[in-house]
């Protein structure tokens, strides 16, 4: 069963755009979940997606949003970019989400200059 | 105040050994999951072992268990035969039960173990 793929893998933005990230999920998962990892700050969680609703949120600026698709692919929106938004970016996806156990993908480097 | 606690921001074990990265945790929750995620330095996260709340045996894996104490918020992951392979950050994290939409933060990861295993 292929895993969870994200892409790109690498992106180098400028200060003040967008940026959209995909992720496709395990293959009759349900769930996506976004995180955001940091040096500063480790890993802290955007959101959860399941049956194309959010969920779940963290604690974010609404520069950052989500949604996800019919086929429980998701992508992940920021805008107007700043520097302290370089960090990789992880999703994860489970069979139902809740207290289930979750699968990460490679991650999606974004840097911001 | 933090949520998961991992104390020990890095570790050395030699080869062969067994060793425990502690973490507790802090939630006023009944329903809810501790995980034990492993992070080589290529950055992906790998699932290793989970331990629901109502559990009442700790969860194995492999070389992989937890130690699991609910009455003192204890959820240690023990590594048995230590492999080089085995080198990496470690994360505990929790995930609290069901909640209000208007409820935040609630996948909570520690701050994560440095582990390194020494030929």
């Amino acid at each position: 069963k292929a895993g969870v793929t994200q892409t790109p893998r690498y992106l180098i933005k400028t200060r003040g755009q967008q940026v959209t990230l995909s992720c496709s999920p395990i293959s009759g998962h349900r769930s996506v979940s976004w995180y955001q990892q940091t040096p500063g700050q480790g890993l802290q969680f955007l959101f959860e997606y399941f049956s194309e609703t959010q969920r779940n949120k963290g604690n974010f600026p609404g520069r950052f949003s989500g949604r996800q698709f019919s086929n429980s692919r998701s992508e992940m929106n920021v805008s107007t970019l700043e520097l302290g938004d370089s960090a990789l970016y992880l999703c994860a996806s489970s069979v139902l989400g809740g207290l289930g156990e979750q699968y990460f993908g490679p991650g999606t480097r974004l840097t911001v200059t | 105040a933090q949520k998961i606690t991992q104390t020990q921001p890095g570790m050395f074990v030699q080869e062969k050994e067994a060793v425990t990265l502690d973490c507790t945790y802090d939630t006023s929750d009944q329903s809810y999951g501790l995980f034990w995620y492993k992070q080589p330095s290529s950055g992906e996260m790998i699932f290793l072992i989970y331990q629901g709340s109502y559990d009442e045996q700790n969860a194995t894996e492999g070389r992989y268990s937890l130690n699991f104490q609910k009455a003192r918020k204890s959820a240690n992951l023990v590594i048995s035969a230590s492999q080089l392979g085995d080198s990496a950050m470690y994360f505990c994290a929790m995930r609290e039960g069901e909640a209000p939409k208007t409820s935040y933060d609630k996948v909570i990861f520690g701050p994560g173990t440095s582990l390194s295993v020494i030929p």
